[in-house]
């Protein structure tokens, strides 16, 4: 069974800094999807990235960037010029079509402080 | 997109009561998803409401206790019956269009504390 592990429980970052979210998973299949969903307190979850296996170029959008080693099964998150706003939980998700159910495999996540 | 009207957004109730949560989506989806997250934890699936068919539920979790219903591609509720305290949680629901690389779209989530 796939499982998908956040190593860190909280991290800190002062603003306008960077900061690295840590997400590991294992599975043996070779064709899945991961992604990256924050969560804030407003309790909405937003889709911050997403990453394709096939692909070996790493994903990016604005200030957020993926860092995926496939061979090591490492899919962690760079934010840069980190903003007050980003201040949420942060999940790391898998998700394979080979169940054929499209489900997620969500990690523990990672509670992100920003300090002003 | 397909964005995801869940209500009630928290709720109080009697132990031994039920309480019906509602999603509506604002277009078809194939799949949607039912989740329980205790707060500040990860989401663990409830189920899969199949639109027609019925519902597929993880490991854990009965159809006696969570009975969801899905009667069209716009539509699901999940339904939180005989409540304890051990209940008291937060529920999501999300869908997704189907395609394994889109993004799913969630509810607000339903805060339910059981007393």
């Amino acid at each position: 069974a796939q499982t998908v592990t956040q190593s860190q429980p909280e991290m800190s970052v002062q603003e306008a800094e960077t900061v690295t979210l840590s997400c590991t998973y294992d599975t043996s299949e070779s064709d899945y999807y991961l992604f990256w969903y924050k969560q804030p307190p407003s309790r909405q979850m937003i889709l911050v990235i997403r990453q394709e296996a096939y692909k070996q170029q790493n994903a990016t959008e604005n200030r957020f960037s993926v860092n995926f080693q496939k061979a090591a099964k490492s899919f962690s998150l760079k934010i840069s010029d980190s903003q007050l706003g980003d201040a949420a939980m942060y999940f790391c998700a898998y998700r394979s079509p080979l169940s054929g159910t499209y489900k997620y495999i969500f990690g523990t996540g990672t509670r992100l402080k920003v300090l002003a | 997109s397909a964005v995801i009207s869940q209500k009630p957004s928290r709720d109080i109730c009697q132990r031994g009561t039920s309480l019906t949560i509602q999603c509506q989506v604002d277009s078809q989806v194939t799949m949607m998803f039912w989740y329980r997250q205790q707060p500040g934890q990860s989401l663990t699936l409830i189920a899969t409401a199949n639109q027609g068919s019925e519902a597929t539920y993880e490991s854990g979790f009965v159809i006696d206790k969570f009975p969801i219903s899905r009667p069209n591609l716009t539509f699901s509720t999940l339904t939180v019956s005989n409540m304890s305290p051990e209940d008291s949680s937060i529920y999501l629901c999300s869908d997704t269009v189907g395609f394994v690389n889109t993004e799913a779209f969630f509810g607000q989530g339903t805060r339910l504390t059981v007393v």
